[in-house]
């Protein structure tokens, strides 16, 4: 059964603090997305992390791929009020015929960044 | 911007009741997907729609719900005879292609109260 651990559950900062988030697996995945859904909506995708050790920026939020494509990491530097949310990685299902289709969920990071 | 929309956002039904949810994906997607997240736990997939037919289903997705796209733009997902378990978040998703490195895009979801 593939699965998604993330960590910590929660955590909440100062405005200015670095955080890092992880999201960690025993199983491979071609890829994997990371998501922030606020609360009462759908989430909505941040970035998809496609190649083992691949680095991707989105402006203070810095995302990584692990070298095994097992493990996923979200750095925000610099966390602004703006930044308060559920984040949440997720992976393509696979079974022994292949990619189900379909996208496996962690249970998410709620961050809470006080001003 | 182009975007899912998910009829109603919040729906209270009696036990035993059947109850459709609605969903108009984005118009040039050809896969469609349900997700639901009961409160406090992850985002979980149930059904993947693709040509008219189920592509994917999970364990979730028993003899109780039904999915269907009757005219060409709305999706549904029905549920026969509801239980309160059946109490959750509801969202529809759809994406261009197979789901793997391509964007789904979600909803804003229908809360589903069952009482």
């Amino acid at each position: 059964t593939q699965l998604l651990e993330q960590s910590p559950q929660f955590l909440s900062i100062q405005e200015g603090e670095n955080l890092t988030v992880y999201c960690n697996s025993s199983s491979v995945f071609s890829s994997l997305q990371w998501y922030r859904q606020e609360p009462g909506e759908g989430p909505v995708l941040l970035v998809t992390v496609v190649t083992g050790g691949e680095v991707k920026k989105l402006k203070r939020l810095t995302f990584q791929f692990g070298d095994a494509r097992k493990d996923s990491s979200l750095h925000i530097t610099a966390a602004q009020p703006g930044d308060t949310g559920l984040y949440l990685c997720a992976g393509e299902g696979r079974n022994y015929g292949g990619s189900q289709g379909n996208l496996i969920f962690g249970k998410g990071t709620k961050l809470s960044v006080k001003p | 911007e182009p975007e899912v929309t998910q009829t109603p956002s919040h729906q209270v039904t009696q036990m035993g009741q059947e109850v459709i949810l609605r969903c108009v994906p984005i118009s040039n997607h050809l896969y469609f997907y349900w997700y639901r997240q009961i409160l406090g736990q992850k985002v979980e997939f149930l059904v993947s729609f693709y040509n008219n037919e189920i592509s994917e289903k999970s364990e979730i997705f028993d003899d109780q719900f039904s999915v269907e796209r009757p005219d060409g733009s709305n999706f549904t997902l029905k549920i026969r005879s509801t239980k309160l378990e059946d109490s959750a978040m509801y969202f529809c998703a759809s994406s261009e292609s197979r789901v793997s490195n391509t964007e789904a895009f979600f909803g804003q979801g229908t809360r589903l109260t069952v009482v």
